[in-house]
């Protein structure tokens, strides 16, 4: 039973142009959501979280959106560079809870 | 370097073989992660310490799994008898804090291969 579901496993943009990656949750006990970004062979990398209490975290071309009715979170990359072409993992976490929860990822390609 | 290491980065062994890895976090964080990955899925968490405390153990953590963390600083994971479906990613992450909300920052990985 996946608690964190990414169910696009992959997407492509063109340079330059936004980037959304989406997430959905089932647990209502999360109340902390992340983004990590995975290139090969290397571990994850923390991009940007958001706390259940606010609805929209940015940071520089980076910002998530939660939608806690909906159990829905979304990251929006502007504009979308070469670099960003990765494996993003959405994650969350419950207050009973310190083990941070992965959904199975999305492989974004920015297109030239 | 301040970052989570993990040591070694690949390791090929053969099925029934013993293998440990080695993880040290970012010096301040008190929480210490192991996480598996394999081929299509997210991190899938193993088990956790806070200082040298175990404090959490996946059922994923079979009896030929043991993680220590024996001063609170690095950790091993060692794995006993190793199956080919051990073959994964094996990742370390560490964080600062005693309550949650703590951002999770990840090494580059064990790759193990069981033959």
């Amino acid at each position: 039973d996946q608690q964190v579901k990414q169910n696009s496993p992959s997407l492509s943009v063109q340079e330059g142009r936004i980037s959304i990656l989406n997430c959905d949750y089932t647990n209502s006990m999360f109340d902390y959501f992340l983004w990590y970004k995975k290139y090969p062979a290397e571990g994850p990398t923390f991009l940007i979280s958001i706390s259940s209490i606010k609805d929209k975290n940015e940071d520089g071309r980076f910002t998530v959106f939660l939608n806690k009715s909906a159990k829905h979170l979304s990251l929006h990359i502007v504009p979308s560079q070469p670099g960003d072409s990765a494996v993003y993992f959405c994650a969350a976490s419950g207050w009973v809870d310190d083990k941070i929860i992965f959904g199975k990822g999305t492989r974004l390609h920015i297109l030239p | 370097d301040t970052g989570v290491s993990q040591d070694p980065r690949h390791k090929i062994t053969k099925r029934g073989q013993n293998v440990t890895f080695r993880c040290d976090p970012i010096s301040e964080h008190n929480r210490l992660y192991w996480y598996r990955q394999t081929l299509g899925q997210g991190p899938e968490f193993l088990t956790y310490f806070q200082n040298e405390a175990q404090l959490e153990k996946s059922r994923l953590l079979s009896d030929r799994f043991s993680a220590e963390r024996p001063k609170g600083s690095f950790s091993t994971l060692e794995i006993q008898r190793t199956e080919q479906g051990d073959s994964a990613m094996y990742l370390c992450a560490s964080s600062f804090g005693t309550v949650n909300q703590e951002t999770q920052y990840f090494g580059p990985g064990t790759r193990l291969l069981v033959l």
